[in-house]
């Protein structure tokens, strides 16, 4: 199975900050990654998809970028709704699998 | 509205069975493959498995912790997709979701179905 390795596993941030999440997959997957966000007792919700097409409606300040083995999920400015656990997840291969999540909370 | 609904969650003893079910809206069902996704209590998400559409063959996928003992099935007819989970285990604890896969990211979640295996 890939192992997707996110980092860091959390970190504080403050309103208004520019953040960035990587994921790291131990072999190459292309672009075939996605990114979720999560709220404790919520469902997942999907961000971004083939690592760079933000899902619709989710805003603009989110992105995604990288291939083969290297991404990123940047939120350029973070607002007080962004504080949540986000999860990368490699759809190249059987099984499909997911970071350990990082947790972005308010410093 | 597009939504995913599960049921069947509970507990259980090891060993026991239980059958999760999700009955979608809001979209045309047979069309999308789909899958369930589970996560222990305050740990990560992990996928269980997949299934296909009827152009597809309703073929199916597993992660390898739950081959042999779990089935996922799909009835197109009532908008429903089913998990059977034989020979639960205490380590099958988790909150199951319900994912639609578009075509590969899942982007419609259920609100989840806790399942606890206990004695």
């Amino acid at each position: 199975a890939i192992r997707m390795t996110q980092s860091p596993s959390s970190f504080s941030a403050s309103t208004g900050d520019r953040v960035t999440i990587t994921c790291r997959a131990s072999q190459g997957i292309s672009n075939y990654l996605a990114w979720y966000q999560q709220k404790p007792g919520k469902a997942p919700k999907l961000l971004i998809y083939v690592a760079s097409t933000l899902q619709s409606g989710v805003p603009s300040r989110f992105s995604g970028s990288g291939s083969g083995t290297d991404f990123t999920l940047t939120i350029s400015y973070l607002q007080s709704e962004d504080f949540a656990t986000y999860y990368c997840q490699q759809y190249s291969t059987y099984p499909r699998t997911f970071g350990q999540g990082t947790k972005v909370e308010i410093k | 509205e597009v939504q995913l609904v599960e049921s069947g969650g509970g507990l259980v003893q090891p060993g026991g069975s239980l059958r999760l079910s999700c009955a979608a809206s809001g979209f045309i069902f047979s069309d999308h493959y789909m899958d369930w996704v589970r996560q222990a209590p305050g740990k990560g998400l992990e996928w269980v498995g997949r299934i296909r559409n009827k152009g597809n063959s309703y073929t199916t996928e597993y992660v390898e912790s739950v081959k042999g003992r779990f089935t996922i099935s799909r009835d197109d007819s009532k908008n429903s997709l089913y998990l059977q989970m034989n020979s639960l285990k205490t380590e099958d604890t988790a909150v199951y979701f319900c994912v639609r896969s578009s075509p590969n990211a899942f982007d419609i979640w259920g609100q989840g179905t806790m399942v606890t295996v206990s004695s």
